[in-house]
């Protein structure tokens, strides 16, 4: 089956930062996704991605779909405590049943 | 407009006993979802419906897990028996169209398997 990689596991954030993560695969997907899942909850969608080299904002956020069709990134800009939380990129590929697939996700913490 | 419905939050359990998860899509989501994850790892899709019909239940251990959809509407998910490595937050998700791309998904059932 398809498997989405994606780094880092983790990363602590300053107040301010800007933050990067992304999500690879050897397989060719036709929409990328970005959630994020708060303690005690479901994910919730941050970004939808439908066309390779499509770049879209929502807010802070920023993510891109990658030309390669196998990647997408996630940034986050000048970071507040509430970023807080577990990131997960999925990847949805319309030959597979339109199944979702799941990164192992990225879990973001606050420096002490 | 309502979320995901599901209950209950959290379920402790033994092992070898049985259990069942209740999921209540967003009105007029024609799909519904069940996935599985263990804790530090992303969701793993266990069944799809579309409507009252499976679409994937590739992933569902038949020999313990079942899930219905009766009417095209609510879903239970049962466990029986349970095991140890059971252990994980059931999510369910829906969706308005078969695409399966924007998924909305419930907080979830937290199992314990003792």
């Amino acid at each position: 089956g398809q498997q989405l990689n994606q780094s880092p596991q983790s990363m602590f954030i300053q107040e301010g930062e800007d933050v990067s993560m992304n999500c690879t695969s050897s397989s060719i997907f036709n929409t990328w996704l970005w959630y994020k899942q708060d303690p005690g909850e479901g994910p919730v969608l941050l970004i939808a991605l439908y066309k390779a080299g499509e770049l879209t904002s929502n807010g802070r956020l920023t993510a891109q779909f990658g030309i390669t069709r196998k990647d997408s990134f996630l940034n986050i800009s000048a970071s507040i405590p509430s970023d807080v939380g577990i990131y997960f990129c999925a990847g949805l590929i319309k030959a597979a049943g339109n199944k979702l697939t799941f990164g192992g996700g990225t879990r973001v913490l606050v420096k002490p | 407009e309502a979320g995901v419905a599901q209950s209950p939050r959290y379920k402790i359990i033994e092992k070898r006993q049985s259990v069942a998860f209740w999921c209540n899509p967003i009105s007029g989501h024609a799909t519904l979802y069940w996935y599985q994850q263990i804790l530090g790892q992303g969701p793993k899709l266990l069944i799809q419906f579309q409507n009252n019909g499976v679409v994937d239940d590739s992933q569902l251990p038949k020999d313990r897990f079942s899930a219905e959809r009766l009417k095209g509407v609510d879903s239970t998910l049962k466990i029986q028996p349970a095991k140890l490595e059971d252990s994980a937050v059931y999510l369910c998700a829906s969706s308005r169209i078969r695409s399966g791309d924007i998924q909305y998904f419930g907080a979830g059932t937290r199992l314990s398997v003792l």
